[in-house]
C-alpha cells in the first residue's frame, strides 16, 4: 500500500525553528516527485512546491520562496519541510503527497497533515 | 485571489446531478490538464479525477470530469449524503517557471 506518514502536530514561538517530516513507503520513493500544500484555518489548498528525492531537485511556489526549505533523506525515504523562523501567519495544516511531476497536478496519495500552531 | 475560479457553494438533494466549474486561462487549463480533489472535513484531501476525465481506483463512476477550452468542471450524479465535501480543482501553470495552482473550493452540501 502506497502510503504518506507525517509527523505529529507541534506549537511553536514567533521566531523559532521547525521541521516536520513525511515517511514515504509502498512505491520507489526515489523515482517520484512529493509535494508539499498548506491549508489555513478554514481556508483553501495552496501548493508549497516539490522535491525529487532522487537528486533533491525541488521548485518552490513564487509564494514560498525563501520562506521555507524543503529536503530528503533518501535512506529513510523521508522528506522534510523547515522554517528557519516561525511567523503566526505560518499557523496552518500541512499535507505532503505524492506528486506527478512537472506539467502535473495529480497528488496521490495525500499524508494525514500536520497541524503547526505558531503563537506567542 | 485564486488564478482558478470555482462557485463557493454549490447544494443538491440525494440522486440528483451536480457540477462544479473551474475556470481558468491560457497558462494553466488552457495547455494543461486538471485535476479535482474531495476533502471531507477533518481530513486530508483526496484525488477524485485527474487527467481532466480519469478516476483512480475506487473513485466511484458516480464522480466524472470534463475539459473544454480554459475550463473543466466535475460532475456528480446519483447525489449521496457521503459527497458533502469540499471539492478543489488544480492545474499545472506553465507561467512563473511553471507551478500548480488550486481553486478557491466548492463547498457541496446535500440537502
Amino acid at each position: 500500500e502506497v502510503q504518506l506518514v507525517q509527523s505529529g502536530a507541534e506549537v511553536k514561538k514567533p521566531g523559532e525553528s521547525l521541521t516536520i517530516s513525511c515517511k514515504a513507503s509502498g512505491y520507489r520513493f526515489n523515482t517520484q516527485w512529493v509535494a508539499w500544500v498548506r491549508q489555513k484555518p478554514g481556508k483553501g489548498l495552496e501548493w508549497m512546491g516539490i522535491i525529487y528525492p532522487g537528486d533533491s531537485d525541488t521548485r518552490y511556489s513564487p509564494s514560498f520562496q525563501g520562506r521555507v526549505n524543503m529536503s530528503v533523506d533518501k535512506s529513510i525515504s523521508t522528506v522534510y519541510l523547515q522554517w528557519s523562523s516561525l511567523r503566526p501567519s505560518d499557523t496552518a495544516m500541512y499535507y505532503c503527497a505524492r506528486h506527478y511531476g512537472s506539467g502535473s497536478s495529480k497528488f496521490d496519495p495525500w499524508g494525514q497533515g500536520t497541524l503547526v500552531t505558531v503563537s506567542s | 485571489q485564486s488564478v482558478l475560479t470555482q462557485p463557493p457553494s454549490v447544494s443538491g438533494t440525494p440522486g440528483e446531478r451536480v457540477t462544479i466549474s473551474c475556470a481558468g486561462g491560457s497558462s494553466n487549463i488552457g495547455q494543461n490538464t486538471a485535476s479535482w480533489f474531495q476533502q471531507v472535513p477533518g481530513s486530508a484531501p483526496k484525488l477524485l479525477i485527474y487527467s481532466n476525465s480519469q478516476r483512480p481506483s475506487g473513485v466511484p463512476d458516480r464522480f466524472s470530469g470534463s475539459k473544454s477550452g480554459t475550463s473543466a468542471s466535475l460532475a456528480i450524479s446519483g447525489l449521496q449524503a457521503e459527497d458533502e465535501a469540499h471539492y478543489y480543482c488544480a492545474v499545472w501553470d506553465n507561467s512563473l517557471n511553471g507551478h500548480v495552482v488550486f481553486g478557491g473550493g466548492t463547498k457541496l452540501t446535500v440537502l
